[in-house]
């Protein structure tokens, strides 16, 4: 069974721009996360989508936002970039509505110049 | 608000010896936990939970143990590997709550 996918792995964008991240759970997986690591914080939880619909948000600005798609897949998108956006991205996959085990993706490396 | 705490940033242990990696949580109504294991470039790996109905759960060299009056949960590794090194997460979650709330990570070096 293939892994969580994310894509791009590795992104530079500047200041101002917008970005879409991709990311393609397991195989069977309805439920899709996202986070977002930074060097000292960990990992600081963003969105959660269960059967396209968006049942949890963590404390981001609202330039932060994702949708998920019928097959599942999911995309977040940030607009009006800033130079703190820079920070790997993670989407971790999980079976079932409890969560209680995530698989996550590699991530997509973000820089922002 | 950092409900899941890990204070070690760091920690250095000679191979074979045991590793014990803290984390503490501000949250009562936190039931589960998990540590998760993050090698550089690649997204973090499983490695072993805990119910809160448990004060102790092993998986081979690996075994978790919480402290609920303590709000205090460890991991500890026996023996340690070179293999080892790698960043460790702690990580909670509530019933319900449908996300789990991680703490910052620690690293860990393991010298053969």
């Amino acid at each position: 069974k293939a892994g969580v996918t994310q894509t791009p792995r590795y992104l530079i964008k500047t200041r101002g721009q917008q970005v879409t991240l991709s990311c393609s759970p397991i195989s069977g997986h309805r439920s899709v996360s996202w986070y977002q690591q930074t060097p000292g914080q960990g990992l600081q939880f963003l969105f959660e989508y269960f059967s396209e619909t968006q049942r949890n948000k963590g404390n981001f600005p609202g330039r932060f936002s994702g949708r998920q798609f019928s097959n599942s897949r999911s995309e977040m998108n940030v607009s009006t970039l800033e130079l703190g956006d820079s920070a790997l991205y993670l989407c971790a996959s999980s079976p079932d509505a409890t969560n209680e085990k995530l698989f996550f993706g590699s991530g997509t490396q973000l820089s922002v110049l | 608000d950092q409900q899941v705490k890990q204070n070690s940033p760091s920690l250095s242990v000679q191979e074979g010896r045991i590793s014990i990696l803290n984390c503490d949580y501000t949250n009562s109504m936190f039931d589960y936990f998990l540590w998760y294991k993050k090698y550089p470039a690649e997204g973090p790996t499983f490695l072993i939970s805990i119910s809160s109905i448990k004060d102790k759960n092993e998986d081979g060299r690996f075994t978790v143990f919480l402290n609920k009056s303590a709000k205090h949960l460890s991991l500890h590794i026996v023996p340690s590997q070179p293999g080892d090194s790698a960043v460790y997460f702690c990580a909670a979650s509530a019933p319900y709550g449908n996300k789990l709330v991680f703490g910052a990570g620690t690293i860990l070096r393991v010298k053969s």
